[in-house]
């Protein structure tokens, strides 16, 4: 069974200061996304990362897909309220057609 | 273009009763998965249907069924309702699958 483990659970934090979140697994992914989900919606697709040691920017967000392929993290400059949210880290392996989902980090950013 | 959307929004059942829940994708979707969302468990996935055929289940038992149309259109159906089936039903589409999925608001189940 495919696990993803994302760290820290609950995140509080103040307007303006820097956070990272991890997602770590001891499997491997083709791919990797991490997904935002307000309260009372569904999750909304923030990025997907391929390959390994990738690197992506979405404007104060950045996304690293570890070398191996097994762990990512999602890093905040500068955090704004409007920040809050869960952020969800998805393996997606093979041609199993699931994705596999950690239990999300609950970030709250205060004004 | 059109999101996808889940009929309907909320639900109150008691236990014992069965319900259905449907899912219509973006339109050229032909892939929609099921998401039970829990604050204790997160989301776990149920199924995957694409082109009328389940491609894949989760590790839940058979009271919880699901069916895809020609039209990608999807229901999910939950049989014989126990307390614990009380969580926020996602339903998502994609392309292809595993890949990039769009998801629905869900279905808030509450079982009495």
């Amino acid at each position: 069974t495919q696990l993803l483990e994302q760290s820290p659970q609950f995140l509080s934090i103040q307007e303006g200061e820097n956070l990272t979140v991890y997602c770590n697994s001891s499997s491997v992914f083709s791919s990797l996304q991490w997904y935002r989900q307000e309260p009372g919606e569904g999750p909304v697709l923030l990025v997907t990362v391929v390959t390994g040691g990738e690197v992506k920017k979405l404007k104060r967000l950045t996304f690293q897909f570890g070398d191996a392929r097994k762990d990512s993290s999602l890093h905040i400059t500068a955090a704004q309220p409007g920040d809050t949210g869960l952020y969800l880290c998805a393996g997606a392996s093979g041609s199993n057609y699931k994705l596999t989902f950690g239990k999300g980090t609950l970030l709250t950013v205060n004004p | 273009k059109a999101g996808v959307t889940q009929t309907p929004r909320y639900l109150i059942k008691t236990r014992g009763q069965q319900v259905t829940l449907s899912c219509s994708p973006i339109s050229g979707h032909r892939s929609v998965s099921w998401y039970q969302q829990t604050p204790g468990q997160g989301l776990q996935f149920l199924f995957e249907y694409f082109s009328e055929t389940q491609r894949n289940k989760g590790n839940f038992p058979g009271r919880f069924s699901g069916r895809q149309f020609s039209n990608s259109r999807s229901e999910m159906n939950v049989s014989t309702l126990e307390l614990g089936d009380s969580a926020l039903y996602l339903c998502a589409s994609s392309w292809t699958g595993a890949n990039e999925q769009f998801f629905g608001p869900g279905t808030r189940l509450t079982v009495l």
